[in-house]
């Protein structure tokens, strides 16, 4: 399986309830972060989590990281149908520039 | 207060053309990411590059493809005799210099430059 693998591929949930997706990845890690993509769209970051970090909030995004089990999740809290898009967490290994390697992403559509 | 921005937005090339997408980073950013997406699939890295440097190519393809980022004008990613299996969207991002990249960790993405070859 891949650096980072998201689950489940896909959600669908009514507007107003939250929406729970994890992460799993393999290497050590510097910072987790998660993106999102609507359809035929670029990537826009979300929200960063460092490795020293456990949770963080954002406006209704809150994500979580467990270092021990090398594992993150990004809650949405109620839901918009707005919120429809792919979600992709990315982990960066730190030292000098960018490079991150992204998960395979969860779908979430939310419905009216 | 441009973003990252990224040619052509749709491209279409006969197998054996060759294909060329261009990358304007954001202003003040020196660092360049391409990114290469298959239909419902997550993003797969290819290269890294600064101004005039490759820093990391280890996700090309060994061969037909090549990348750039010369001290004037965008970056470059350049895909000789094309084939079907190139066919995807390729991403560009773009980040800050090192020393704010170590700070943020946020990588700027374009809308991505979406390649068909037939």
């Amino acid at each position: 399986s891949q650096q980072g693998e998201e689950d489940p591929q896909a959600l669908s949930i009514q507007e107003g309830e939250n929406a729970t997706m994890n992460c799993s990845y393999k290497t050590s890690i510097n910072n987790l972060q998660w993106y999102r993509q609507n359809s035929g769209r670029g990537l826009v970051h979300l929200i960063l989590i460092r490795s020293n970090e456990r949770e963080k909030h954002s406006g209704r995004l809150r994500v979580t990281l467990d270092t021990s089990k090398k594992s993150s999740s990004l809650l949405i809290t109620a839901s918009r149908a707005a919120d429809t898009a792919s979600y992709f967490c990315a982990t960066g290994a730190g030292g000098g520039g960018n490079k991150l390697t992204f998960g395979t992403g969860t779908q979430l559509k939310v419905e009216l | 207060n441009a973003g990252v921005m990224q040619n052509p937005r749709h491209l279409v090339r006969r197998r054996g053309q060759e294909a060329r997408l261009r990358c304007s980073p954001m202003k003040g950013h020196s660092h360049v990411y391409w990114y290469r997406q298959l239909p419902e699939e997550g993003l797969k890295f290819m290269v890294y590059l600064q101004k005039e440097n490759i820093i990391d190519e280890s996700g090309m393809p060994k061969e037909r493809f090549s990348a750039e980022f010369p001290k004037e004008g965008p970056s470059i990613l350049r895909i000789q005799q094309v084939v079907r299996g190139d066919s995807a969207a390729y991403f560009c991002a773009s980040s800050p210099r090192s020393g704010g990249a170590r700070l943020t960790g946020e990588l700027f993405f374009g809308e991505g430059s979406r390649l068909t070859v037939l």
